[in-house]
Formats: structure tokens, sequence, C-alpha cells
């Protein structure tokens, strides 16, 4: 299993222009999460999905948009980047049992918005 | 407003002690707490989860506690090791929706030989 992948590894995006960030995970789960960190700061959930066609929006959800046609690919897309969106993002899948219900994340996307 | 605390950005021992990292929160009935690893550059790891139920759980040289009235979990690294050397985040979960998750700020952790 290759867990959770995420591309591009590095973005540099100019202030206005849009981009997709890509997740997939082959495990399986059903439920996935998008979430970005800041320097010296924990992870903030911007949306999550609890399967194929169910999302909905975290704590810092404007500028980003979300939706999940496939179990497998959750992409996160922002509209209009701005410098504030600067950060490295994470996606995580969980299987959502409550026995074993860790994230898997993936290794993440670090983009800079000029 | 819901809010996560872990103690000091930094902590740093001595190799052989135990490292002890503390997560408070306010404002939130967790019915799970989890510990994750990340290391520079590197997506979070899992480590262990502890349910409001459970006082405390143990894996390998790792121990978390759970305290529902002092709102508060601790994580202990016995016999720390340079390895041990991370940046450690507490997340609490509601029951339900397992991918909706919050973090706390994290504790870096350096073990000097």
């Amino acid at each position: 299993n290759a867990g959770v992948t995420q591309t591009p590894k590095f973005q540099v995006l100019k202030t206005g222009q849009s981009m997709t960030l890509q997740c997939a995970q082959d495990m399986n789960h059903e439920y996935m999460s998008w979430y970005r960190q800041d320097p010296g700061m924990g992870l903030r959930l911007i949306h999550y999905s609890v399967g194929a066609g169910i999302t909905d929006q975290g704590e810092v959800p404007n500028g980003y948009n979300v939706s999940r046609s496939t179990t497998e690919d959750f992409p996160l897309r922002l509209l209009s980047a701005a410098p504030s969106q600067t950060s490295v993002y994470f996606c995580a899948s969980t299987t959502g049992s409550t026995s074993y219900n860790e994230q898997f994340f993936g290794p993440g996307t670090r983009l800079t918005v000029l | 407003s819901q809010k996560i605390e872990q103690n000091s950005e930094a902590l740093n021992i001595q190799e052989g002690k135990t490292a002890t990292l503390t997560c408070n929160y306010t404002n939130y009935s967790p019915a799970y707490l989890q510990w994750y690893r990340q290391d520079p550059g590197r997506g979070p790891v899992f480590l262990l989860l502890i349910r409001e139920n459970e006082k405390e759980k143990r894996k390998e040289r790792l121990k978390v506690t759970f305290d529902t009235t002092l709102k508060q979990s601790l994580f202990h690294i016995t016999a720390s090791q340079p390895a041990d050397s991370a940046t450690y985040l507490c997340g609490l979960k509601p029951d339900t929706n397992a991918g909706k998750s919050t973090f706390g700020d994290g504790t870096t952790l350096t073990v000097k030989p």
C-alpha cells in the first residue's frame, strides 16, 4: 500500500492564481480530511469528507473548495490564492472504526503564495 | 471557546530520563484523545489513542494518561533516546465523525545524549 499520497510536494503561486492540491489513499478509508499547518503551530482542519459525495467545512474553510467523487481521491482547490494561504497542507484518512481510529497523514504540500 | 494547550513549546531532557508532555483542554468534551509524532518536513504519525473511559494506555516505552476531571492528558516517554527527538501533537476527537479532530500546537522534544 502507498498509504496517503499528495502532489505536488512544493508549489509557488502568485496572488490570485488558482490550483488544486491532489490527495489519494489506497486503504479504502471512508473519512478524509485536509489540514493546514503554519510554522510553530498545530494542524487546523479545512474541510473533511465522511464518504464519496459528502463533504463538510472544518475550522478554516474560507478560500478553499473540496469535492469527493471517489473513495480514493479528495482534491483541495484554492480558488484565488492569497499570501495568507502560504502554509503546509496535509491530507489525512481514517477508517472511522471505533477500535482503530488513527489518522494516516500524507507527506504534505508546501505552498508559497507571493 | 474551545482550546487545547500543550505545555511549553520546547522540552529538553537528557538521554535515559523520562519525558513528560502535557495536553490541557477547555470547553471541549472529547471522546478520544490521540498523540502523534511529527518529524521535520514530514506528516504526523499516529502513536497512541486513549478513550474517555480509559485512565491509562501503554505501548512499549510510551504511556498516556487521560483525566477528564482535570481535562488533561499526560504523555510519557521512558528511557528517552535521541531518536525520540521530534514534535509531539495531541488531538481531540468527538465520538462521531472520525475525520474531525482538533489539535494542539505541539511540543518539540529534544533528547540530548
